[in-house]
Order: C-alpha cells, then sequence, then structure tokens
C-alpha cells in the first residue's frame, strides 16, 4: 500500500509562478486535509475536502485553491506564488470513523516548497 | 473552536531519562480524538498514539505512556529511558466530528536527548 502519496517532494518557484502540488491516496479516504507548516511552528489546514466534489477552507486558504474530482485525488495549486507561501506542505487522509475505532490521519511526507 | 496548548516550547534531557510532555486542550465536542505526532529531522509525521475522548484508560506501549485526564483536559505523554532516536519534534493535536475530523496542532515541543 502506497497510502499518500505527494509529488513533488522539492520545488522552488520565482514570485509570481504558480503550480501544482499533488495528493493521491489508494486507501479510499473520504477525507483528505492540506496542512501547510511554517519553520519552528505547528501544522495550519488550508483547505480540506470530505469526499468528492466537496471542498471547504481551513485556517489559512489565501493564495491557494483545491479540487476533488475523484476520491483519490487532491491537489492544492497556488497562483501566483509569493514569500510568504515558503513552507512544508502535507497532506492528509482519513477514512469515515465510528465509535471505537483507531484511525489516525494518514499523512504523506511533505512538499518542501521555497519562493525566492 | 478547538485549540491545543503545548506549554513546552524545547526539553532538554540526557539519555536514559524519562521525558514527560504536557498537552492542554480545549473542544467544544462530547466525542473527540487526541493524538500525538513525531516529527524527526528528517520531516516526516510519525503517528504515535491516539485517544478517544471516551476512553479515559491509560496504558504503556514500550518506552511511550499516556495520562489521559478529561477533568483537566490534559493529554501527557512521556518516554521512559529516552534514547537520542526520540530527538524530535513532538505534536499534540485534536479532532472532532463537529468540524470533520480536522486536526487541529499545537505548536509543537522539540525534544533533545544528548548521549
Amino acid at each position: 500500500n502506497a497510502g499518500v502519496t505527494q509529488t513533488p517532494k522539492f520545488r522552488i518557484l520565482k514570485i509570481g509562478q504558480s503550480m501544482t502540488l499533488q495528493c493521491t491516496q489508494d486507501m479510499n479516504h473520504n477525507y483528505m486535509y492540506w496542512y501547510r507548516q511554517d519553520p519552528g511552528m505547528g501544522l495550519k489546514l488550508i483547505y480540506y475536502s470530505v469526499g468528492a466534489g466537496i471542498t471547504d477552507k481551513g485556517e489559512v486558504p489565501n493564495g491557494y485553491n483545491v479540487s476533488r474530482s475523484t476520491t483519490e485525488d487532491f491537489p492544492l495549486r497556488l497562483e501566483l506564488a509569493a514569500p510568504s507561501q515558503t513552507s512544508v506542505y502535507f497532506c492528509a487522509s482519513i477514512g469515515r470513523t465510528h465509535r471505537g475505532s483507531n484511525q489516525p490521519q494518514h499523512f504523506g511526507d511533505g512538499t518542501r516548497l521555497s519562493i525566492l | 473552536a478547538q485549540k491545543v496548548t503545548q506549554a513546552q516550547t524545547e526539553i532538554s534531557v540526557v539519555e536514559k531519562e524519562d521525558v514527560t510532555l504536557d498537552c492542554v486542550y480545549e473542544t467544544r465536542d462530547t466525542t473527540y480524538y487526541l493524538f500525538w505526532y513525531k516529527q524527526p529531522p528528517s520531516g516526516e509525521l510519525v503517528f504515535l498514539i491516539r485517544r478517544n475522548s471516551f476512553d479515559e484508560q491509560n496504558e504503556i506501549s514500550g518506552r511511550y505512556s499516556w495520562n489521559f485526564q478529561k477533568s483537566t483536559s490534559s493529554f501527557n505523554f512521556t518516554i521512559t529511558a529516552s534514547q537520542v532516536v526520540d530527538s524530535a519534534v513532538y505534536f499534540c493535536a485534536l479532532s472532532g466530528p463537529s468540524n470533520d475530523y480536522k486536526l487541529s496542532f499545537g505548536a509543537g515541543t522539540t525534544v533533545t536527548v544528548r548521549a
């Protein structure tokens, strides 16, 4: 099982460029999330999705867009890269939980993004 | 709203000492889930433990143990007989059904274990 796969692992962008961070999970999970982690900080939620076709904003959505056309994929788009978006980005997923179940969120290995 | 507070920014210990990490949380959910994650220098997030709010039994798993107390909204984590490989940033996190199981993270505690 691949779990949650993020690509690319590293990327350097120039200010104003755009790019898409890819996230794919093979566990048929309903819920998917994008977090960012700034140096020395905890993770903050950017966007999330509770199922295909449904997305919603998290704590820090400005400057990003997402889509969820399939259960497996949840790409994150940066339209006009800014230095403030330099961060490590994590994608995560979780199946529908039930009382007594023990599922943690499954995290990808992260994408380290630098905007110069 | 949910909130997780990890008051300890950094902890430094000598190998074989015990380390206790504090975590205090706030939530309006009656059912919720608490987690500890480890982030080693390589950067990935490693799930350590999860606790459901309806199960206050404290457990030990190898060198890890946790103390969950609903009365004080605390979910502390202890590493017994620390090793150099335990050096990492440790995050406490909270999720619940009222916010679609989004994780609210604490700021993290950096643990350094010296040989």
